[in-house]
Order: structure tokens, then sequence, then C-alpha cells
């Protein structure tokens, strides 16, 4: 069984603060993460993927990845309340040459005034 | 570029009742996804085509879901007879390709099914 984790939260921060958010992951053979942001109501959207351990930043957003712990974080810098949403991190364990997307429960986020 | 289209957006039915929804999408993208969210939950993968042919189809409850995407293009999610625990989020999204590590997905608007 392949596996997910985010912790649920809510993760509460205040405006311009950084945001912290953490996922783990089962299957050592997952090649590329993902995270996307998903408003209340809304479909999921794509924020940032990453697939080489280290550090990989675009804009105020930072996604960290570690293999061998089989971690990857998404750091949020300078917080804004239209951050305010769900974070669903998303692996791709490599199966038969496929890759089946396997999504954690998210990380509800309030970044508050 | 068009995005991802589904219908209906929303659905109400009674147990016991069959509903289908279509998706159509993104021109060019081989891959297509149906994910059943449950509110508080993440999107759980039902069914992955790649063009026509089924890539993983593990997670979905065969003895009363079905899916077909007969022309590598639509797809059409069927749901025969509907229970109480179906009632959730149907997302569609589809990738330019499956056989590629960061292959971004692309969600449509979802149809929100509620089960009486």
């Amino acid at each position: 069984q392949k596996e997910v984790e985010q912790n649920s939260g809510p993760l509460s921060v205040p405006e311009g603060a950084i945001a912290s958010l953490n996922c783990t992951y089962s299957d050592r053979g997952s090649q590329s993460f993902f995270w996307y942001r998903q408003y209340s109501g809304k479909s999921p959207e794509l924020i940032m993927f990453i697939y080489s351990n280290g550090d990989k930043e675009d804009g105020r957003f930072t996604a960290q990845l570690n293999k061998a712990s089989q971690y990857v974080s998404l750091l949020i810098r300078d917080s804004q309340p239209s951050d305010s949403a769900t974070y669903l991190c998303a692996v791709n364990p490599a199966s038969g040459g496929s890759y089946i997307p396997t999504f954690g429960r998210g990380t509800s986020l309030i970044v508050h005034p | 570029e068009a995005g991802v289209a589904q219908s209906p957006r929303y659905k109400i039915i009674e147990k016991r009742q069959s509903v289908a929804f279509w998706c159509n999408p993104i021109s060019g993208h081989a891959t297509l996804y149906w994910y059943q969210q449950i509110l508080g939950q993440g999107p759980k993968l039902l069914i992955q085509f790649q063009n026509n042919g089924v890539v993983d189809d593990s997670q979905l409850p065969k003895d009363r879901f079905s899916a077909e995407r007969l022309k590598g293009v639509d797809s059409t999610l069927k749901i025969q007879p509907a229970k109480l625990e179906d009632s959730a989020v149907y997302l569609c999204a589809s990738s330019l390709g499956q056989a590629v590590p960061n292959n971004e997905q692309f969600f449509g608007p979802g149809t929100r099914l509620t089960v009486l």
C-alpha cells in the first residue's frame, strides 16, 4: 500500500510569516513529487513539482526533497491571506514504467491578518 | 487553451439509482484520470487511462463503477447502483503523458454528487 501522509492541520500563521508544510511517503521508488493548492470548493492547481534532492524555489514558494528520509516539504514565505487553502502533496510512484499518482489528505493553511 | 471540461457540475440522486459523468480533457493530453474526493480528504485515484487503455484501476469498485475512454479523447464514469458513501466530488484530470515523472495534471471543475 503506497501511502502519502500529511498533517491535516489547520496550520495557522500570521500574515508575513513563513508557512511550512510537510509530507512523508512510503514508496522508496517514487521519483517525482508535486504540491497542489486547493481552495475551498475548487479543484486542485499545481504550485510546483520537484524530483531531485534539495531545494527548488519559485517566487515565494520553496519545495524541499529528501529521498533518503522520504520527506518533501513546501515553504511559503511572506504568507498572505490569499494563501489560505488546502495544500495537497502528490507522489508519483513508478509501477511497471507508469507513474500512478497518490495524493495525501492535504494540510489546511490559514493565514490571518 | 481550453481546460478540462466536466459535466454535470452537480447531481443529486437517490441510492440505488445510476449516474454518469462526462469529461473532455485538454486537447493533446494522452493521459486521463478520474478521482473521487470525499470532503476533508485528498483525491483518490479511481482509474487512469493512457489514450484508450487502462493504466491503473486498482481502486475502482468494479462491482458498481465503470469507466471508458473509447476513442482516447473524452471519457465517462458511471456508478450503478449508487450508495450513500459515493457522495463526493468526482474530479477528472489530464496530463500530456504518463510515462514521464513530472507529468503535471490539470483538473476539471469536478462534479459534486449527493446520494440521498
